[in-house]
């Protein structure tokens, strides 16, 4: 069983609709990250979270440590929201240890 | 400055060839890290740097050697790859504590022929 599971797997909808991508995982974490990866490459860090709940623009992240689970909300999307929103784990106990990720959200927003 | 810089963006190598992988930050960060992305799947953790000594190695195989000469640069040496090594490799950074976020670079894409 993966560390970090994602879902779903691919989702498209229409712009303008409300997204949510989810996030469970099975170890003690010290932080969970939210990422968006454009084709070509580059990973853009969304959000970190640690507990409760933050909010950029469009974006808004939960996290329930509790039950391990965590949320990426986008409203009123857009087509350039399209992208593949990856979920990572920082293990717990502290210092540089690399991230764990997920497998990936890839989702389309047709316009 | 925010930013991770990999050099180059693109690599095509032969089996035989040495190539270099370059990645640099100006944030202060003291912990790096590579990571490779083959198509369609998550990035794989590789290696970690922290106050530029080899604190983690992902049991990757020798033909992969990272370098972190200065705080501010980290390396990846490549020599006698196989086919199967072509994919992205993307370099991150951070501070040393555990809950702070990770600036990642825009990859290299290396195919090797």
């Amino acid at each position: 069983k993966n560390e970090v599971e994602q879902s779903p797997q691919n989702l498209t909808a229409q712009e303008g609709e409300f997204i949510t991508i989810n996030c469970s995982y099975s170890v003690g974490i010290s932080a969970l990250h939210w990422l968006q990866q454009h084709p070509g490459g580059g990973i853009v860090s969304l959000f970190m979270l640690s507990s409760g709940k933050k909010k950029h623009g469009r974006l808004i992240a939960t996290i329930n440590i509790q039950e391990k689970h965590s949320s990426l909300h986008i409203t009123a999307s857009h087509p350039r929201d399209s992208a593949v929103y990856i979920c990572a784990v920082r293990h717990s106990g502290g210092g540089a240890d690399g991230l764990t990720f997920g497998k990936g959200t890839h989702l389309i927003i047709q316009p | 400055d925010t930013e991770v810089t990999q050099t180059p963006k693109h690599l095509v190598m032969g089996m035989t060839n040495k190539k270099s992988l370059k990645c640099e930050q100006h944030m202060g960060h003291r912990a790096m890290y590579w990571y490779k992305q083959k198509a369609k799947k998550p990035p794989e953790l590789m290696f970690v740097y922290s106050y530029e000594k080899l604190s983690i190695n992902e049991s990757v195989p020798s033909r992969f050697s990272p370098e972190c000469p200065n705080s501010s640069l980290l390396n990846l040496h490549l020599h006698a790859l196989q086919p199967e090594d072509s994919a992205l490799y993307l370099c991150a950074s951070s501070t040393s504590w555990a809950n702070t976020e990770a600036f990642f670079g825009q990859g290299t894409r290396l195919t090797v022929v």
